[in-house]
This record gives C-alpha cells, sequence and structure tokens, in this order.
C-alpha cells in the first residue's frame, strides 16, 4: 500500500459527461501528480501541483482540469468525454517539488470507460 | 513523439536466469533515470534510479546501467523470480530544469516462468 488512495476505482459514463476524480496523497507529501496510462500508451504526465498551486503541466487536454486543496487532495475534472478519454487514470504524490529527487508514490488508478 | 522507449513489449525467462530490460531515449537533456515496476489492479511502484552522473546502481538483484553515449539504460534482475512478474516502465527526468516531471517509457511485460 503506497499511502495514496484515489477514489472512484471504476468509472463508466457516456461520451459529452463530466467525471471528477479523486486523490489524497500520502500524509505529509506536498506534490501530486496525474498521469494517463492508454491501451498505446505508457504512462503519460498531465499536470503536477505543489502545496495548492499548479508547478508543471504536461499532455493535458483543455477539456481538463485539475486542483488541489487545502487539505492536500487533489481532484481531476474531465469534461465533454470522448471515447478516447477511456484510460487509466493515476495519481503519484511525494514530498517536494523537485519529485525526480523524491519517489513518486502512485495510487492504484481510477479506470475511467466513455461509452 | 516518445522520448523514452522501450521497444520491447514482452520478454519471458526462466527463473533463476538473468532479465535484461533495455530503454532507449531520444532527449539528451535527460539526466536522471528511474525503473517503476507494475502489477496488475495496482499503482507502480519505484524500484531503482540512476542519476547520469554514474553507469551502475545497484540494489540486491536488481542493477540498472547507463550508456549516456548511446543514450541507452538498461535494468538487470539476477536471479530472476516469478514474483518478478509485471510490467517495468522506463522514466526519465531533467533534474537541472528546477521543478522536473518524469518522462516515461511505455513499459516492457516480464514473465517469469518456474
Amino acid at each position: 500500500d503506497s499511502g495514496v488512495t484515489q477514489t472512484p476505482k471504476h468509472l463508466i459514463t457516456a461520451t459529452g459527461q463530466r467525471v471528477t476524480l479523486r486523490c489524497s496523497p500520502r500524509s505529509g507529501d506536498l506534490s501530486v501528480y496525474w498521469y494517463q496510462q492508454s491501451l498505446d500508451q505508457g504512462l503519460q504526465f498531465l499536470i503536477q501541483y505543489y502545496n495548492g498551486e499548479e508547478r508543471a503541466k504536461g499532455n493535458i487536454l483543455e477539456r481538463f482540469s485539475a486542483q488541489q486543496f487545502p487539505d492536500l487532495h487533489s481532484e481531476l475534472n474531465l469534461s465533454s468525454l470522448e471515447l478516447g478519454d477511456s484510460a487509466l487514470y493515476f495519481c503519484a504524490s511525494s514530498g517536494s517539488a523537485r519529485e525526480a529527487y523524491n519517489e513518486q508514490f502512485f495510487g492504484p488508478g481510477t479506470r475511467l470507460t466513455v461509452l | 513523439d516518445q522520448q523514452v522507449k522501450q521497444n520491447s513489449p514482452s520478454l519471458s525467462v526462466q527463473e533463476g536466469r538473468i532479465s535484461i530490460l533495455n530503454c532507449d531515449y531520444t532527449n539528451s537533456m535527460f539526466d536522471y533515470f528511474l525503473w517503476y515496476k507494475k502489477y496488475p489492479a495496482e499503482g507502480p511502484t519505484f524500484l531503482i534510479s540512476i542519476s547520469s552522473i554514474k553507469d551502475k546502481n545497484e540494489d540486491g538483484r536488481f542493477t540498472v546501467f547507463l550508456n549516456k553515449s548511446a543514450k541507452h539504460l538498461s535494468l538487470h534482475i539476477v536471479p530472476s523470480q516469478p514474483g518478478d512478474s509485471a510490467v517495468y516502465f522506463c522514466a526519465a527526468a531533467i533534474m537541472n530544469s528546477g521543478y522536473s516531471t518524469l518522462t516515461f517509457g511505455k513499459g516492457t511485460m516480464l514473465l517469469v516462468s518456474p
């Protein structure tokens, strides 16, 4: 158990809908990262927050947004969903913004299916 | 454009033998490399890392080798055990950029048979 929790585990929705994925980092970790893993891709970095502020952006679509709250949990909002958004979404946390020197701990992921 | 490439989608090895997983990268700015292991229905877990100032890092049965001139790294597992069966992801980072992020390869599925 990494100490990172993600809810829900599975989510099935329809095209055009909006969903929210939730992540609670390990106790004390300030950085939260979101990744997408689709069938034909590796882990694609989406976005990073550090202590409530956006720190880095990767291949995140404009239809997607995220935020980190004062209690450090984070939410990833996906809107106007398309079939191609079906994927595993992982959240990871680490102790500092210089994350590559600090191991990133991954949650179990949320599997999103868009029908 | 894939900056981190794992060209073997899968690898099968017998228990007790050596497993060698390979990774190539194209961005010469990468200066820190990591391997993650992922079991089904779980998130990836950190395995081992190496800085670009080194060419080898060892941790128990796991050794990572880095060849900067070839932009190539490899993970050696000796001896391989059935419990090592998992997907292995190679990742790279640019540490001197300040706040770095990880770029992952697509993964190699390792199957270790008894």
